[in-house]
């Protein structure tokens, strides 16, 4: 079946720019996670859903940083106001309530 | 809290050698350990993870890695490497079901002739 899916694949916006970032995770799958990898901080968890809701938002950098999920399905990770340090790629995984997250091929985020 | 450190941040082996990607970890809880497989430009691919039971697990392309709670290690093992498994490789650990991966810093295996 359909893997997770992420789009855009690369993004590059100029500094002070908002942006969207969105996630389809495999039908069916109730957990959803937003990850970021970086030269400098590794992979880094960001946020974690459970249907629509956000138990977990322990990973968001700033107040900058918002997600929502609708549906139970589709993610939106949205950065607002970007800066330098915010360049990466962004990583969404979901799983069916089992200790296996499965991965989507990521945003490549640049900032100029 | 939990941690996960990968001490080597690059592997060199040549092709058809043995190769072992150490993975140690920290946690004032019980964990649930995970290896993971990043090809260039792509994801990151499950090779195998340890929930409980046998403390040798088996993952996909023939990597294994054993668990040992008294040196809190997790290291991945592969007795004969090939060159298409020249990727960076990532072990994590989690507290449970629908619980966020901590992850090391990653190690590059890098496989020549």
């Amino acid at each position: 079946g359909a893997g997770v899916s992420q789009s855009p694949s690369n993004k590059v916006t100029e500094k002070g720019k908002d942006v969207e970032l969105r996630c389809d995770p495999i039908s069916g799958h109730t957990a959803l996670y937003w990850y970021r990898q970086s030269l400098g901080q590794g992979l880094e968890f960001l946020i974690y859903f459970q249907g629509n809701s956000a138990p977990d938002k322990s990973g968001l950098p700033s107040d900058r940083f918002s997600a929502e999920r609708t549906g139970g399905s589709v993610s939106t990770l949205t950065i607002q106001r970007t800066q330098q340090e915010d360049s990466a790629v962004y990583l969404c995984a979901s799983s069916r309530d089992t200790y296996e997250q499965y991965f989507g091929p990521g945003t490549r985020l640049t900032v100029t | 809290a939990q941690s996960v450190t990968q001490l080597d941040s690059q592997v060199p082996v040549f092709e058809e050698a043995p190769v072992e990607l150490r993975c140690n970890y920290s946690s004032s809880v019980s964990v649930y350990l995970f290896w993971y497989v990043q090809y260039p430009n792509q994801g990151l691919q499950l090779l195998l993870k340890y929930l409980s039971g046998s403390t040798l697990v088996k993952g996909i392309n023939g990597f294994e890695a054993e668990f040992n709670k008294s040196q809190t290690s997790f290291h991945l093992r592969k007795p004969s490497v090939h060159i298409s498994d020249t990727a960076e490789y990532f072990c994590a650990v989690s507290t449970g079901t629908a619980s966020k991966l901590t992850f090391g810093t990653g190690t590059r295996l890098q496989v020549t002739l």
